[in-house]
C-alpha cells in the first residue's frame, strides 16, 4: 500500500533562509508525487508535481523538489524563505495518474520568522 | 483562471441535524473528489466520481453520509444526522483525463463544518 511520511510537523526558518520540508513515500510501483500548500481556512493549492519526467521539478513561488528513487524521497526546497511562505504544506502520492485518489502526509507547518 | 467552487464556506450546526455541501468542479473535469480534513491532519478521500458514477466510496460512512453527482457536473455531499466527530474541513477537488490539460487535482476553498 502506498503511504507518505512528512518528517517534522513544524519547521521554523528565518526570512531569507533555506526552506527544506521532508517527504518520504512508500510505493511498490513508480508513483506520482505532489506538494500542496494550504493557507488558513483555505483549500489546497498545487505547488508542483512529479510525473516520471525530470527528477528535479520546479513549481510556483520559487519552490522545487527532487525525486530520489533510491531514497524514496521527494523533499521540497526553496532557497530563500519569504514571510508569505508561512503556511501548511502537504506531500501526496498517487499511483493512478490523474484520476487516482491522493494519499496525503500529515502536513508540515512552516513558520517564517522576521 | 478556472476554479472549483464550493458552498457554503462555513457551516455551524447542532448534532443530529442534516447538512449539505455543494461543489462545482472546473468545467470539463470528469473526475470529482470529496475529501475530509480533520484539524491537524492531511485530507482523506471520502468519495470519488467519474462523471456521474461512484468509483471509490470505501471510506464514506454510508450510514450517515451520501454523495451524488446526478448530471456528472456539480455534486452534493450530505450528512444526516451530523455528529460531533464530523467537525472538519470538507474539500472538493476535480481533475481531467485530457492529455492537454494541467495534470493534478485542483481543490476548492472548502467548507468548514462545526457540529455543536
Amino acid at each position: 500500500a502506498q503511504s507518505v511520511t512528512q518528517l517534522g510537523s513544524h519547521v521554523s526558518v528565518s526570512e531569507g533562509a533555506l526552506v527544506l520540508l521532508r517527504c518520504n513515500y512508500s510505493s511498490s510501483v513508480p508513483p506520482y508525487l505532489f506538494w500542496y500548500v494550504q493557507y488558513p481556512n483555505q483549500g489546497l493549492q498545487l505547488l508542483l508535481k512529479y510525473t516520471s519526467a525530470a527528477t528535479l521539478v520546479k513549481g510556483i513561488n520559487g519552490f522545487e523538489a527532487e525525486f530520489k528513487k533510491s531514497e524514496t524521497s521527494f523533499h521540497l526546497t526553496k532557497p530563500s524563505a519569504h514571510m508569505s511562505d508561512a503556511a501548511e504544506y502537504f506531500c501526496a502520492v498517487t499511483l493512478s495518474g490523474n484520476t487516482g485518489k491522493l494519499i496525503f502526509g500529515q502536513g508540515t507547518t512552516l513558520q517564517v520568522k522576521p | 483562471e478556472a476554479e472549483v467552487a464550493q458552498s457554503p464556506r462555513y457551516k455551524i450546526t447542532e448534532k443530529s441535524q442534516a447538512v449539505a455541501f455543494w461543489c462545482d468542479p472546473i468545467s470539463g473535469h470528469a473526475t470529482l473528489y470529496w475529501y475530509r480534513q480533520i484539524l491537524g491532519q492531511g485530507p482523506e478521500l471520502l468519495v470519488q466520481f467519474q462523471d456521474e458514477s461512484v468509483v471509490d466510496d470505501s471510506q464514506l460512512p454510508k450510514d450517515r453520509f451520501s454523495a451524488e453527482r446526478l448530471k456528472g457536473v456539480d455534486s452534493t455531499l450530505k450528512i444526516q444526522p451530523a455528529e460531533l466527530g464530523d467537525s472538519a474541513m470538507y474539500l472538493c477537488a476535480s481533475s481531467t483525463l485530457s492529455g492537454g490539460s494541467p495534470f493534478g487535482q485542483f481543490f476548492g476553498p472548502g467548507t468548514r463544518l462545526t457540529v455543536l
